[in-house]
């Protein structure tokens, strides 16, 4: 089956550290690729996404690059903020209209 | 674009009752998905429908739990009777079939307090 795993939470980090949250897949077909973010009290939205080998999403200082070979989309941002603090979501989509497949979140904490 | 639209934002409301919730997708999608999440169990997709026809509700809990789709731009969740396990922040999200990637969007949620 499809199934997504990301790495577990909760991870704390110091204001402008680096950061990396791993996301591993398994899909039956070629899925396409999601980063989701939730802030506290609202609900998910896009951060990136990559729908082919090798494309890299970016977004907010975020970037995920798609890996086949190694089934991950892996989360990065070189300098984190207090304001990124929030849960992170990886997810992928095997077809047009069937519900995305979403790992169990990892909550990050960036303090000052 | 108002996004998806869920009301009410919080509900409280004792065991026994019935609880609906509400969404308005936004306008053109044709894919809804009704998703709970709690501390525990994470994110859950419950239901969804594709072109108002509900096609996957192996996610609903139990037959306390119902979903309907009357039109392009409304679903209803109805919890009868209602339970304190059932409290949880319920996502409804909806997309366009085909467009970018299939891409969800989601609405803010409804908070249930089931006393």
């Amino acid at each position: 089956g499809n199934s997504v795993t990301q790495m577990e939470g909760p991870v704390t980090l110091s204001e402008e550290a680096f950061l990396t949250i791993n996301c591993t897949y398994t899909a039956t077909g070629y899925p396409s690729l999601f980063w989701y973010v939730q802030y506290p009290g609202e609900g998910l939205q896009l951060l990136l996404k990559a729908t082919k080998a090798d494309d890299k999403g970016s977004n907010k200082g975020f970037e995920a690059t798609y890996r086949k070979e190694t089934t991950s989309f892996h989360l990065e941002k070189g300098s984190v903020q207090v304001s990124d603090s929030a849960v992170y979501f990886c997810a992928l989509s095997v077809a047009g209209n069937t519900p995305l497949v979403f790992g169990k979140g990892t909550r990050l904490s960036v303090i000052a | 674009d108002a996004g998806v639209i869920q009301s009410p934002r919080h509900e409280v409301t004792e065991m026994g009752q019935e609880v609906t919730l509400r969404c308005k997708p936004i306008s053109g999608h044709n894919s809804l998905f009704w998703y709970r999440q709690t501390m525990m169990r994470g994110l859950e997709l419950l239901i969804y429908f594709n072109n108002n026809v509900p096609i996957d509700d192996s996610g609903m809990p139990e037959d306390r739990f119902s979903a309907k789709m009357p039109n392009a731009s409304f679903s209803t969740l109805k919890i009868q009777p209602s339970e304190p396990r059932d409290s949880a922040v319920y996502f409804c999200a909806s997309s366009l079939t085909g467009g970018r990637g299939n891409e969800q969007f989601f609405g803010p949620g409804t908070r249930l307090t089931v006393l």
